[in-house]
């Protein structure tokens, strides 16, 4: 089945660690992009990457890093610089062409501090 | 100001009610519309897509464009407990970097 896959569902970080959150398509997807979601709010985007090897940062990209070594793959570390990077993490892939901002979404990631 | 806005709720009717979620925006660019709909501790899920205008109707669902008043609306018809969720707005600009911009989710509940 063609879809996207994070892990873990669940992750704890402790003080002054970096973790790094994995996100896998099998769509065949050019763009790949990471948000961030706390209670009771939308949804707003950390980094997005349109091609391999190329990635830009969005809204809140302070405390994170992000490699595209492969187009099937767009990992996103957690620094120790982020101070509150308690939140639910989401990985989004979108299609080329005429739909190309049409998003899916994986099931997330919940990250929370010790 | 936000560029979307969006009631987050909560919002609780009974089931077989008509429900009606909106979003707001202030950016004329905007050209694509969407609407997820997210269970709890899951990710969204894309329930309908709308380019530039008009009303697009799948099964008990409608989205309505309405861009001369920068208005969004998603009805829901003969309301079920299974469509008890968040339901986030979502909109891009012709141009760019694919870029969404989400409203702040309304949470809905369905009361069998």
């Amino acid at each position: 089945d063609g879809g996207i896959t994070q892990s873990p569902k669940y992750l704890f970080r402790k003080e002054g660690q970096n973790v790094t959150l994995s996100c896998e398509q099998n769509l065949n997807h050019d763009a790949m992009y990471w948000y961030r979601q706390d209670p009771g709010q939308g949804l707003r985007l950390i980094y997005y990457s349109q091609i391999v090897n190329d990635f830009q940062k969005g809204d809140i990209a302070e405390g994170y890093s992000v490699s595209r070594e492969k187009k099937e793959s767009f990992p996103l570390t957690v620094t120790s610089a982020q101070k509150n990077p308690t939140a639910f993490y989401l990985c989004a892939s979108s299609t080329p062409g005429l739909a190309k901002n049409i998003q899916y979404f994986g099931a997330g990631t919940r990250l929370s501090v010790l | 100001q936000k560029e979307v806005e969006q009631d987050p709720g909560p919002l609780s009717v009974p089931e077989g009610a008509i429900v009606s979620l909106n979003c707001t925006y202030s950016n004329s660019a905007f050209q694509y519309f969407m609407w997820y709909r997210q269970y709890s501790r899951k990710g969204p899920e894309l329930l309908m897509y709308t380019y530039s205008s008009g009303n697009k109707e799948d099964g008990r669902f409608t989205a309505q464009v309405d861009k001369s008043s920068k208005y969004i609306s998603l009805f829901i018809r003969d309301s079920q407990p299974s469509d008890s969720a968040t339901y986030l707005c979502a909109m891009s600009a012709l141009q760019g970097a694919q870029k969404l911009v989400f409203g702040q989710g309304t949470r809905l509940t369905i009361n069998p």
